[in-house]
């Protein structure tokens, strides 16, 4: 079953706009990450944050989490046509030595040129 | 070396017959997962593997599901009597052992059951 929301569904920005995805998560995690997947295939790895992380960067990409929240955000600065693809949140819990993913619905993004 | 790659990229077959879906993770990659990703139930974990340990079957939706993974590199997926609800992405990915939480992806396999 699905861990993760996602929020909004979908999303449709101009170029340059800022786009902000929020995703919700119900049980305890190691890490969060937040993936790219386009046309319906295989998935990008963008950025992960570990539980004990409250805001992590990458290039135009911020994450943030907020674990009594349980809820991460996705904030895609000066978005680009590029930019469109469907964005996922996963959390990982780390049992048995498995990270397996839990994936949310994804929020679907348009960058309109 | 290379990403993780997956054949066939696509697959149609026939209600009832058997499938199998390969994945060949990167290089030295020690963990290797499989997901599925349909319309109605998003993306869904499958199968791990870890080394020589013994997989982690819990995310198999049937006995018709199995998988393997022969000399801790290349794995294969079966699928024995499809039905219409086993069309999706089989997604596969792989990590290395210094960078666990880290999963990268392959391009999916889509396969379609008429």
């Amino acid at each position: 079953s699905q861990q993760g929301e996602e929020d909004p569904q979908a999303l449709s920005i101009q170029e340059g706009e800022n786009a902000t995805m929020n995703c919700s998560y119900k049980t305890s995690i190691n890490n969060l990450q937040w993936y790219r997947q386009n046309s319906g295939r295989g998935l990008v790895h963008l950025i992960l944050i570990r539980s004990n992380e409250r805001e992590k960067h990458s290039g135009r990409l911020r994450v943030t989490l907020d674990t009594s929240k349980k809820s991460s955000s996705l904030l895609i600065t000066a978005s680009r046509a590029a930019d469109t693809a469907s964005y996922f949140c996963a959390t990982a819990y780390s049992g048995a030595g498995s990270y397996q993913l839990t994936f949310g619905k994804g929020t679907k993004l348009s960058v309109i040129p | 070396g290379a990403g993780v790659s997956q054949s066939p990229s696509n697959k149609v077959t026939e209600k009832g017959k058997d499938v199998e879906l390969r994945c060949d993770p990167i290089s030295g990659h020690t963990a290797l997962y499989w997901y599925r990703q349909s319309l109605g139930q998003g993306l869904e974990f499958l199968i791990y593997f870890q080394g020589n340990s013994a997989p982690d079957k819990s995310g198999l939706p049937s006995d018709r599901f199995s998988a393997e993974r022969t000399g801790g590199s290349v794995s294969t997926l079966t699928i024995q009597r499809t039905q219409q609800e086993d069309s999706a992405v089989y997604l596969c990915a792989s990590s290395s052992r210094l960078a666990a939480d880290t999963q990268y992806f392959g391009p999916g396999t889509r396969l379609t059951v008429l």
